[in-house]
């Protein structure tokens, strides 16, 4: 079956440094959300990729959905505190498909 | 409070009690999700809903696992003779029919403890 991989795990930073999360699929996907789930809460919807290249930002987050629209990244820039927490992609194989298939999730602590 | 909202927010039960979980999703959408997700992990998909059809499951969803939405409104989750792999948090999503992006809102979910 679909199969998301997410990389690294963990990662711990500096605030003020920069953190990128990988996403990688095992099949094409119509499309590619990502989430933001703080230590205790829920999952909270960010953003969605649907073409192929597509580069999307806000503010200081970066968001890439790769050519072959097989692997996605998000890259914040200069973190915050605030950005502690864990970051989901999640994935759907065929356009209009309600099943998201989420991955591990790469969970990012931040030393003040 | 206008978002999802699931209850109860947690739930202790022994080996073989049957639970049930309720969900209220946001009143204008008419899909609703259910998920589970277990420590470091990411949310699995369980079934949905768009009004009140089922119209997809997981085949992680055993025959000990239903779930209804009689009226299109609120669901519920039932688990019957519990198991201590059953221990998770059961989340629920719902999103709107049309539109893009489809983003589903997470309610708080249920914590499930099986001893």
């Amino acid at each position: 079956g679909q199969q998301v991989m997410q990389i690294p795990q963990y990662q711990h930073v500096q605030e003020g440094e920069d953190f990128t999360t990988y996403c990688n699929s095992s099949t094409t996907l119509s499309n590619i959300q990502w989430y933001k789930q703080r230590p205790g809460g829920h999952p909270v919807f960010l953003i969605q990729l649907v073409k192929s290249g597509e580069v999307k930002k806000q503010k200081r987050l970066t968001f890439q959905f790769g050519e072959a629209k097989k692997n996605s990244s998000l890259h914040i820039t200069a973190t915050q505190t605030t950005d502690v927490g864990t970051y989901f992609c999640a994935g759907t194989r065929t356009q209009g498909a309600q099943k998201l298939v989420f991955g591990q999730g790469t969970r990012l602590t931040i030393n003040p | 409070d206008t978002g999802v909202s699931q209850d109860p927010r947690h739930k202790i039960t022994k080996r073989g009690q049957n639970v049930t979980f309720r969900c209220d999703p946001i009143s204008e959408h008419n899909r609703l999700y259910w998920y589970r997700q277990t420590l470091g992990q990411g949310p699995e998909f369980l079934t949905y809903f768009q009004n009140e059809a089922q119209l997809e499951k997981s085949r992680l969803l055993s025959d000990r696992f239903s779930a209804e939405r009689p009226k299109g409104s609120f669901s519920t989750l039932e688990i019957q003779r519990t198991e201590q792999g059953d221990s998770a948090m059961y989340l629920c999503a719902s999103s709107f029919l049309q539109g893009a992006p489809y983003e589903q809102y997470f309610g708080p979910g249920t914590r499930l403890t099986v001893t």
